[in-house]
C-alpha cells in the first residue's frame, strides 16, 4: 500500500491565518489530490496536481508537488471559520486512489 | 443533479447476518470505488471496478464482496460481518481510472454487534 502520511495530524490556528499541510507518499504517482472532509460526511474534492506540475493554485488553495522527495503541501491562505474541516492527500497510481491520515484544521473565530 | 448516493445512512446488525450497501451514481463514471474509514487509519481501499464486469481488490479486501452488472450501480456485500467490520463506508466514483475527480457518497455508519 502507497498509503500517505500527512503532517500534522491536528492543526489549530485564527481566523485569517494561513495554513500549511504537508502529506508524504512512497511509490511513484500519476497525480495527486487533495480533499475536504466536515465531520463524518463525504469528501469533496479540492484539487489536482499531475506529477509533472510542481505548484498549482485555486482560489485561496496553493498546493505544490516535489516528486523527488515524494510529497505535497496544501496551503489555505487567510482561513475563515467555514475552512474547519479534515483535508487527505490522495494518490492516483496502479489503478488505486489511496488517500493519507488526514490532518484536522480547527479555525478560531 | 450529479449525484453518488449510498444506502442505507445507518445500519446496526448483528453478527453473521448478510447485508448489502448499495451505491448508484449518475455521472455515467467509469471507475467506482468503496472505502472504509476509521479513527487514526485515514480511508482505506475496499474494492474498486474499472468498469461493468470488472472488479479487483484494493488494500483490506477480506470479508467483503462485490459486482458491478450495471455501469450505474456497484453494491457492497457483507456475507458474514463480524465487529471488526464496524466503520464508516464511503462509495465513490470518478470519470475514467482513478486519475479524475473522485466524487463521493454521503457514507454509511455500520454497527456490527
Amino acid at each position: 500500500s502507497q498509503q500517505g502520511e500527512e503532517d500534522p495530524q491536528a492543526l489549530s490556528i485564527q481566523e485569517g491565518e494561513n495554513a500549511t499541510m504537508n502529506c508524504s507518499y512512497k511509490t511513484s504517482i500519476n497525480n495527486l489530490q487533495w480533499y475536504r472532509q466536515n465531520s463524518g460526511r463525504g469528501l469533496v474534492h479540492l484539487i489536482l496536481i499531475r506529477s509533472n506540475e510542481r505548484e498549482k493554485h485555486s482560489g485561496r488553495l496553493r498546493v505544490t508537488l516535489d516528486t523527488s522527495k515524494k510529497s505535497s503541501s496544501l496551503l489555505i491562505t487567510a482561513s475563515r471559520a467555514a475552512d474547519t474541516a479534515s483535508y487527505f492527500c490522495a494518490m492516483s497510481g496502479n489503478e488505486k486512489l489511496t488517500f493519507g491520515t488526514g490532518t484536522r484544521l480547527t479555525i478560531i473565530p | 443533479e450529479a449525484q453518488v448516493t449510498q444506502n442505507p445512512r445507518y445500519l446496526i446488525t448483528v453478527t453473521g447476518k448478510k447485508l448489502t450497501v448499495t451505491c448508484s451514481q449518475n455521472m455515467n463514471h467509469e471507475y467506482m470505488s468503496w472505502y472504509r474509514q476509521d479513527p487514526g487509519l485515514g480511508l482505506r481501499q475496499i474494492y474498486y471496478s474499472m468498469n461493468v464486469e470488472v472488479t479487483d481488490k484494493g488494500d483490506v479486501p477480506e470479508g467483503y464482496k462485490v459486482s458491478r452488472k450495471e455501469k450505474r450501480n456497484f453494491p457492497l456485500i457483507l456475507e458474514s460481518p463480524s465487529p471488526n467490520q464496524t466503520s464508516l463506508y464511503f462509495c465513490a466514483s470518478s470519470f475514467h481510472r482513478e486519475s479524475t475527480e473522485a466524487f463521493f457518497g454521503q457514507g454509511t455508519r455500520l454497527t456490527v454487534v
